[in-house]
């Protein structure tokens, strides 16, 4: 089975602060895909990438910035967290040939004070 | 753009009672969307729970079932006894022609012992 793995697990930062989330996957994956998870809200997705090198934006990337280093690799930056950021971060991925399952991580819960 | 919406925040069942959780869909690029339910236990990330991408078919897994009704655009999901274990955040989604999968809201299940 696919498996997504997140770090760190929690992460508490201030107003102005730099964070980077991490995501690896070992199932040679093409797509990964960075989500945030509000109340009230579904999975909102931030940025995806289909390939090491390769950046696509979501429907919420205004604030976020991603890297793709390698097939395995998948970060997601904030260089000036704010408070509406404050969010359950979810990393997935999934094949190419098989769109329709997403692998997801255990999730980065993200506190901006 | 498309949507999901499950009208249920939270949902108290008694071990062995049915349940059903409730959700509709909105499609715009085609008529007939894939649609998934993805589960996320504790702790955890999601995980496909089952999947139907032919109108008027039913999926099944794990003792749970959805079927695809395309008149009402629902796409419900139910279970005939519960258990403890089934305690978790359920989520609905669709996707239409691209990558991308649109959820709804989630309903967090909590079964009394």
């Amino acid at each position: 089975e696919a498996a997504v793995t997140q770090s760190p697990r929690n992460k508490v930062t201030v107003t102005g602060g730099n964070v980077t989330l991490s995501c690896r996957q070992t199932n040679s994956h093409n797509y990964m895909y960075w989500y945030r998870q509000d109340t009230g809200h579904g999975l909102r997705l931030i940025h995806y990438s289909y390939g090491a090198g390769n950046l696509q934006i979501g429907d919420v990337p205004d604030g976020y910035k991603a890297t793709r280093t390698t097939q395995e690799d998948f970060f997601l930056l904030l260089e000036l967290a704010s408070p509406s950021q404050t969010s359950l971060y979810f990393c997935a991925s999934s094949d190419s040939q098989n769109q329709d399952t997403q692998y997801f991580g255990p999730g980065t819960r993200l506190l901006v004070l | 753009g498309d949507s999901v919406t499950q009208t249920e925040g939270q949902v108290t069942v008694s071990e062995s009672k049915s349940l059903i959780i409730n959700c509709t869909y909105s499609a715009t690029s085609i008529a007939y969307p894939n649609l998934f339910w993805y589960v996320r236990y504790p702790g955890e990330g999601l995980q496909l729970l089952l999947k139907v991408i032919t109108a008027g078919q039913k999926g099944s897994s794990r003792g749970f079932e959805a079927t695809y009704n395309k008149e009402t655009t629902s796409f419900h999901l139910q279970k005939a006894s519960v258990q403890e274990s089934d305690s978790a955040v359920y989520y609905c989604a669709l996707r239409d022609m691209g990558y991308k999968l649109t959820f709804g809201t989630g309903t967090s299940l909590l079964v009394d012992p």
